[in-house]
């Protein structure tokens, strides 16, 4: 199995910091990489695709890099909303993993 | 619009069997790409991938729960089945449904259906 690692698991910050999450994958996964929001009680929802795309309706402030292990999930200016549990996965590869996640509080 | 709709029982005995339908409407499994995948989530943790089934009938498991998970599908009915055997309390968590396509992995998800496991 691919192991998928986040970094931080916890992050705080404040209202308008730029914020910078982590995912490295134990081996290569191309560009199959998508990074998910999740609030309690709710669904993931997905931010980013094929690891830099952004999904049809996400804000601009969010953005994704990286490609083979290193991946990373850009916020530019954290709004209130972006309070959250962020996730990546790997689909390069069954069976699919996710990161263990990284929950962004505030400051 | 594409949704997802899980359902099933929200207590469930040890040793016995969950079975969880998605029903789903917006797309058809019938198409190229197409695919329907069950996740999980235990209560305060992370999420676990656990099953896929393709629009080509092809079909995926977790490893880890192979021998005990079973996804099936009915495109007519627009629905997908899980089934897990020999459930047990640690297997409590909340399961998610969800939509992908040839370049997402999970794109529309559903809800959400908490199932608990207790005698």
């Amino acid at each position: 199995d691919i192991q998928m690692t986040q970094s931080p698991s916890t992050l705080s910050a404040s209202v308008g910091d730029r914020v910078t999450i982590t995912c490295r994958a134990s081996q290569s996964i191309s560009s199959w990489l998508a990074w998910y929001q999740q609030k309690p009680g709710k669904a993931p929802k997905v931010l980013i695709y094929k690891a830099s795309s952004l999904e049809s309706g996400v804000p601009s402030r969010f953005s994704g890099s990286g490609s083979e292990t290193e991946f990373t999930l850009t916020i530019n200016s954290l709004q209130p909303d972006d309070f959250a549990t962020y996730y990546c996965q790997q689909y390069s590869s069954f069976p699919w993993t996710f990161g263990q996640g990284t929950w962004v509080e505030i400051k | 619009q594409i949704t997802l709709k899980e359902s099933g029982p929200t207590l469930v005995k040890p040793t016995q069997t969950l079975t969880l339908t998605c029903t789903f409407s917006g797309f058809s499994l019938s198409f190229s790409g197409v695919g329907v995948g069950w996740i999980r989530q235990p209560p305060g943790k992370a999420l676990e991938w656990l099953a896929l089934i393709q629009w080509n009938d092809e079909n995926f498991y977790s490893p880890s729960l192979r021998t005990r998970l079973t996804i099936t599908k009915d495109t007519s009915k627009n629905q997908v089945v899980l089934a897990m055997t020999n459930m047990d309390p640690v297997d409590t968590a909340t399961y998610y449904c969800a939509h992908r396509d040839l370049w997402h992995s999970f794109d529309y998800w559903g809800q959400g259906a908490l199932v608990t496991v207790s005698s």
